[in-house]
């Protein structure tokens, strides 16, 4: 298990379009989670999975964006009707938990999203 | 809503200069992390704190948990320029299983 692998790594897109994003985590890892960093700012959360069920959802989320983890595997983060501030780092980071967070997250080195 | 502060913003130090970092809640924390981020990287996870007032060392790395699990420090000793990147606490508020990260302390360090 070669840890989070995310991608596209880059995306363009025109203002208006639809993007989808990919996240991987690592396999015995059951909680992942999204997050949004801009330039010089910490990464913001947007949402996170226990297996396959989506357990918060932060209100900063518009209605354009949509997450899904089928299966309890791999994640897809959608933005529909892209817009010029939706410009950021997508972050995707998985951990594992029985209980309350007790270890780290291990981060995806991110998909850079541009909407022009 | 929930924020997580850290000060400072920015530090340039010479090399062998000490370096601290503190973060702040708005509100009561069941732990807190740290990461640090070269330019370019993404976040790497660096220690948990869970008890109140605890204090745990890594090498010339010092994370102190404050008593009321609302604040917490990063010192570091005689920096070295493979410490250069932005160090990030990460709150986990009593009752979430997500993490708040802070604004960061981009550390500079001048051979």
């Amino acid at each position: 298990d070669t840890g989070v692998s995310q991608n596209p790594r880059h995306k363009i897109t025109k203002r208006g379009q639809n993007v989808t994003f990919r996240c991987d985590p690592i396999s015995e890892h059951n909680r992942l989670y999204w997050y949004r960093q801009t330039l010089g700012q910490g990464p913001e959360f947007l949402t996170y999975f226990q297996n396959e069920a989506q357990l918060e959802k932060s209100r900063l989320l518009s209605d354009r964006f949509s997450a899904e983890r089928p299966k309890g595997s791999f994640s897809t983060l959608e933005i529909q009707r892209t817009e010029q501030g939706d410009s950021a780092m997508y972050l995707c980071a998985s951990t594992f938990s029985t209980g309350g967070a007790r270890y780290g997250y291990t981060f995806g080195s991110g998909t850079r999203l541009t909407v022009v | 809503g929930q924020q997580v502060m850290q000060i400072p913003q920015y530090q340039h130090v010479q090399e062998g200069e000490d370096f601290t970092t503190y973060c702040n809640s708005s509100t009561t924390l069941s732990n807190i992390q740290w990461y640090k981020q070269r330019p370019g990287g993404h976040p790497v996870f660096l220690i948990q704190l869970v008890k109140s007032g605890e204090v745990k060392k890594q090498k010339r790395l010092t994370f102190q948990f404050g008593e009321a699990k609302k604040n917490s420090s990063l010192h570091i000793t005689a920096t070295q320029t493979t410490d250069v990147g932005t160090y990030f606490c990460a709150g986990r508020p009593i009752g979430t299983y997500k993490y708040i990260f802070g604004t960061g302390t981009r550390l500079k360090v001048l051979a």
